[in-house]
């Protein structure tokens, strides 16, 4: 079984600009998950989707943030514009459907550096 | 703030020895933990999860064993191995409404010696 597929893997950037990352989950899953990840620490969930629906976006930076997933499969994360602070990797995650397990399965993610 | 933090950020163990990594959570509603393993450049891997209704399950070579009146778990690993060298973090189902997120804690490095 193919697993959560990220890119671009690295990506670096200078300050105001833009950037865009991509996720295809595991075939199947309802459920998909945007983390972040700043060096040193847990990841921080983003932005949560059920099917094409957002279920949670409390901790999305909305004015620079956004987050889509279009017919309910692939997702893109954009950033504009990037601040020094969005350095980090953005992992992107899926699962069957979350109520019942909190077994998410996890891309290896987008590593962000921000100059 | 975060609701699940560990106690030590590095563990440093001798191959073969057994590892446990300890946890606490805030939320005395809280009843459904996980742990996950990240290797480097990876991302987080499911190890094993405890239910509220339980105080301790056991996977293959792992162990978490949950104390509730201490809002404390903990991840034992049996015979270490320098495999088992990665960042170890607990994390907990946040419920609010019919919705629920997982929430990381911190992590705690393992440190296998040969």
């Amino acid at each position: 079984e193919a697993g959560v597929a990220q890119s671009p893997r690295y990506k670096i950037i200078e300050k105001r600009q833009s950037v865009a990352f991509w996720c295809n989950p595991i075939s199947g899953h309802a459920t998909l998950y945007w983390y972040q990840q700043i060096l040193g620490q847990g990841p921080k969930l983003l932005i949560q989707f059920q099917n094409n629906g957002v279920v949670d976006d409390s901790q999305l930076p909305k004015d620079r943030f956004s987050a889509e997933r279009l017919k309910g499969v692939d997702s893109t994360l954009k950033i504009q514009p990037a601040k020094l602070e969005d350095s980090a990797v953005y992992l992107c995650a899926s699962s069957w459907e979350f109520m019942n397990t909190g077994e998410l399965f996890f891309g290896e993610g987008s590593r962000l550096t921000v100059l | 703030g975060e609701s699940v933090g560990l106690h030590l950020p590095t563990l440093s163990v001798q191959e073969g020895d057994n590892s446990i990594i300890n946890c606490a959570y805030s939320n005395s509603a809280s009843d459904y933990f996980i742990w996950y393993k990240q290797e480097s450049g990876k991302g987080p891997q499911f190890i094993i999860d405890i239910r509220s209704n339980m105080d301790k399950r056991q996977g293959q070579r792992v162990t978490v064993l949950l104390n509730k009146t201490v809002k404390h778990l903990s991840l034992q690993i049996a015979a270490t191995q320098p495999g088992d060298s990665a960042v170890y973090f607990c994390a907990e189902i946040s419920y609010s409404g019919n919705t629920g997120k997982l929430i990381f804690g911190q992590g705690t490095t393992l440190q296998v010696k040969p």
